[in-house]
């Protein structure tokens, strides 16, 4: 099915493992997006990418790898997971990088570290 | 970072009745948006707002970015229990990149 798919749904795991969480989009858009939204915080900007091979850090980024190379795919690697990245992570795409531009986000991914 | 207030953080109201939600910064921002997320999915985008002073409506809904471009507003009329949600407001500053305000929780009980 076209859209933006995020995967796993829900992610249990430990203090000090190393997660990777997956996002695919069909629209061939340009810009990927990883947020996490906490209670109280909103949306926080983790990590971006303008194009494939092409990253840069948003406003909370610290603890987080991302990697984009094909146009399609957008994970995000947790590298040593802690108990302060609990939280729900979304993946976005859209055409452009401007405000201007619709982001089209997944279903998210609701992950707890223990 | 810039930051983004947004104002009430819950709100339970009567079906029928009006509301607004208020969405306040410091920083100026090139454009707005305004997104809806319902639980266990992401934001949709409802609308953005890029000019001083623009009004937009889709149906019950009235979206206002205020004249210096660092408020904005979103009034609902009559609300309907479909109306429930958590709404997000976007703004967009100078590297293009969106910040996010915290959220109001709508609740329209029937």
């Amino acid at each position: 099915d076209a859209g933006i798919t995020q995967s796993p749904r829900y992610k249990i795991t430990e203090t000090g493992r190393q997660v990777t969480l997956m996002c695919h989009q069909t629209w061939s858009h340009s810009y990927m997006f990883w947020y996490r939204q906490d209670l109280g915080h909103g949306l926080r900007l983790i990590y971006y990418s303008a194009a494939a091979d092409i990253t840069d850090k948003g406003e909370v980024p610290d603890g987080y790898v991302v990697s984009r190379s094909k146009t399609e795919n957008f994970p995000l690697t947790l590298e040593s997971a802690t108990r302060s990245q609990t939280s729900v992570y979304f993946c976005a795409s859209s055409e452009g990088g401007g405000g201007s531009y619709e982001q089209y986000f997944g279903p998210g991914t609701r992950l707890t570290v223990t | 970072t810039q930051l983004l207030e947004q104002s009430p953080q819950f709100l339970s109201i009567q079906e029928g009745e009006n509301l607004t939600v208020y969405c306040n910064s410091s920083s100026v921002f090139s454009s707005l948006q305004w997104y809806r997320q319902e639980p266990g999915e992401g934001p949709v985008l409802l609308v953005t707002v890029v000019t001083g002073g623009e009004v937009k409506k889709l149906k019950r809904l009235t979206f206002q970015f205020g004249d210096a471009r660092k408020d904005s507003s979103l009034h609902i009329t009559a609300a309907q229990p479909g109306d429930t949600g958590l709404y997000l407001c976007a703004g967009a500053d100078a590297g293009n990149m969106l910040t996010f305000g915290g959220g109001t929780r709508l609740m329209v009980k029937p």
